[in-house]
C-alpha cells in the first residue's frame, strides 16, 4: 500500500537553482496539495488541485509552480530557488472534497536547503 | 485571512496525567474540524474529522469536542502513556478547498 509517495526525500540547492519536488498518489484521490512546514508555524497551504487539469493557489503560493496533468502525480516547481524556501514539504491527497469532508493523507515529506 | 490558533505550543506531563489542548478557528463557512496526530520523522495522520456542533469522537484514551457556533475545539488524552508523545494539529476546512492547519502542540509525555 504506497499511498502518497514523495521524492526526493533531501535536497540541497544553491540559491537560483531550480528542482522538482515529486508527489504520487495510488488512491485515485482527485484534490492533492502541497503544504510547508517551518519551527513555529505549522503547515502552511502552498497550492492545492481538485482534479487533472486545475490547480489553484494556496496561502504562500509564491515562488512555486504547480501542474496536474495526471490524477496520480501532483509535482512541485521550484524555479530559482531562494533560501527563504528551505523547509520541509508534504504532499497531501484526499478524496473530492466536495464529497466529503476532506481527510488528508500525507506523504513522508521533503527536507530542502537552500544555501 | 483564515487562523487557526492552538494553545499550548507545548506541553509536558507525567505518565498517567490527563491533559487537554484548545483549537480556535473561524465560526463562518465551516465545513470540517479536523485533528492529526504528527510523530517526529513520520508524516500526520488523521484522528479525528469533526462536522456538527456539538460532535463528540472518541479513540481509546483520546476523545474531542467541537463547539462550532464559537468556534473551538478541544483535544483530551485521558492517562497520559510516552507513547502519546507526538505533535496534535488542529485543521479547519473550508466549505471550498483548503483546509488550514494551526502550528500545533507538542506533548511530552515522561515516564
Amino acid at each position: 500500500n504506497a499511498g502518497v509517495t514523495q521524492t526526493p526525500k533531501f535536497q540541497v540547492l544553491k540559491t537560483g537553482q531550480s528542482m522538482t519536488l515529486q508527489c504520487a498518489q495510488d488512491m485515485n484521490h482527485e484534490y492533492m496539495s502541497w503544504y510547508r512546514q517551518d519551527p513555529g508555524m505549522g503547515l502552511r497551504l502552498i497550492h492545492y488541485s481538485v482534479g487533472a487539469g486545475i490547480t489553484d493557489q494556496g496561502e504562500v503560493p509564491n515562488g512555486y509552480n504547480v501542474s496536474r496533468s495526471t490524477t496520480e502525480d501532483f509535482p512541485l516547481r521550484l524555479l530559482s530557488a531562494a533560501p527563504s524556501q528551505t523547509s520541509v514539504y508534504f504532499c497531501a491527497s484526499s478524496e473530492q472534497p466536495g464529497r466529503n469532508t476532506g481527510e488528508l493523507f500525507f506523504g513522508e515529506g521533503s527536507r530542502l536547503t537552500v544555501l | 485571512i483564515l487562523n487557526v490558533e492552538q494553545s499550548p505550543q507545548s506541553l509536558h506531563v507525567q505518565e498517567g496525567d490527563s491533559t487537554n489542548f484548545t483549537c480556535s478557528f473561524p465560526s463562518s463557512n465551516f465545513y470540517a474540524l479536523h485533528w492529526y496526530r504528527w510523530e517526529t520523522a513520520k508524516s500526520p495522520e488523521a484522528l479525528f474529522v469533526m462536522t456538527l456542533n456539538g460532535d463528540e469522537k472518541k479513540k481509546g484514551r483520546i476523545s474531542a469536542t467541537l463547539n462550532t457556533k464559537e468556534g473551538y475545539s478541544y483535544l483530551y488524552i485521558k492517562g497520559s502513556q510516552p507513547e502519546d508523545s507526538a505533535t496534535y494539529l488542529c485543521a479547519f476546512k473550508t466549505g471550498g478547498f483548503k483546509t488550514i492547519f494551526g502550528a500545533g502542540t507538542r506533548l511530552f509525555v515522561k515516564a
